[in-house]
C-alpha cells in the first residue's frame, strides 16, 4: 500500500519570509511518480511538479524548490519569498501507476 | 487550450435522490479519473477509465455508485439514493495516457451536499 504523510496541517508566514512543506511517503515500488499540487480557495487543484523515482536532482522553477531525497523517503517543497497569492492547500501525492494517493494537505495562509 | 470542466459547480440534493455529475475532460485526453474530497482531507481516487471502460473500478465506495465513459469522452458519475455520506467535493482529471508519467489535470470539482 502506499501512503502520503503531510504531518503540517497549517502554516501561518507573514509576505516575504520563506515556507517549507514537508512531504513523507511509503511505497514499496521501486518505479514511483511524486506530485504537488496546489488547491486556492477556488477549489480547482493546480498541478506544479512531478518527478520519477529515479530522478534525485532537486529542481526551482521561480520561488518555488523541490527537494527529493529517497533515503528518507520525502519530497519537501519550499517556496522563497512568499507572497499573499501563496495562500492555499497543498497537496503532495504519490503513483506508482495511475491511482494518486494524497496527502491530507497543508494549508498555507501568507499575511501582508 | 480548455481545461477539465465539471458541471454542476454545486449540487443539492435530498437524502434518498438520484444525482449525476458531469466531467468533459481536456480534448484528446484518453484517461480520465473521478476522486472524492471530504472537507479537510485530500483527495481519494474512485475509478479510472481508459477509453471507454472502467479499468479500475475499485474506489467506488458501494453498488449506488456508478460511471460511464460511453464514447470516450464525456463522463457521467452517479449516485443512486444519495446519504448525507455521499457531501463531498467530486473531482474530475484527465491525463494524456495512463501512468505516472502522465501528470493528471484537474477540474473545478462539484460540490455535492445531501440533506
Amino acid at each position: 500500500a502506499q501512503k502520503v504523510t503531510q504531518a503540517q496541517t497549517e502554516i501561518s508566514v507573514v509576505e516575504k519570509e520563506d515556507v517549507t512543506l514537508d512531504c513523507v511517503y511509503e511505497t514499496r515500488d521501486t518505479t514511483y511518480y511524486l506530485f504537488w499540487y496546489k488547491q486556492p480557495p477556488s477549489g480547482e487543484l493546480v498541478f506544479l511538479i512531478r518527478r520519477n523515482s529515479f530522478d534525485e536532482q532537486n529542481e526551482i522553477s521561480g520561488r518555488y524548490s523541490w527537494n527529493f531525497q529517497k533515503s528518507t523517503s520525502s519530497f519537501n517543497f519550499t517556496i522563497t519569498a512568499s507572497q499573499v497569492v501563496d495562500s492555499a492547500v497543498y497537496f503532495c501525492a504519490l503513483t506508482d501507476d495511475y491511482k494518486l494517493s494524497f496527502g491530507a494537505g497543508t494549508t498555507v495562509t501568507v499575511r501582508a | 487550450g480548455a481545461g477539465v470542466s465539471q458541471t454542476p459547480s454545486n449540487k443539492v440534493t435530498e437524502k434518498g435522490k438520484y444525482v449525476e455529475l458531469r466531467c468533459d475532460p481536456i480534448s484528446g485526453h484518453t484517461a480520465l479519473y473521478w476522486y472524492r474530497q471530504s472537507l479537510g482531507q485530500g483527495p481519494e481516487f474512485l475509478i479510472y477509465f481508459q477509453g471507454t471502460g472502467a479499468a479500475d473500478d475499485s474506489g467506488l465506495p458501494n453498488d449506488r455508485f456508478f460511471a460511464v465513459r460511453p464514447e470516450g469522452s464525456v463522463s457521467t458519475l452517479k449516485i443512486q439514493r444519495t446519504e448525507r455520506g455521499d457531501s463531498a467535493v467530486y473531482l474530475c482529471a484527465s491525463s494524456l495516457g495512463r501512468g505516472g508519467r502522465e501528470t493528471q489535470y484537474f477540474g473545478p470539482g462539484t460540490r455535492l451536499l445531501v440533506l
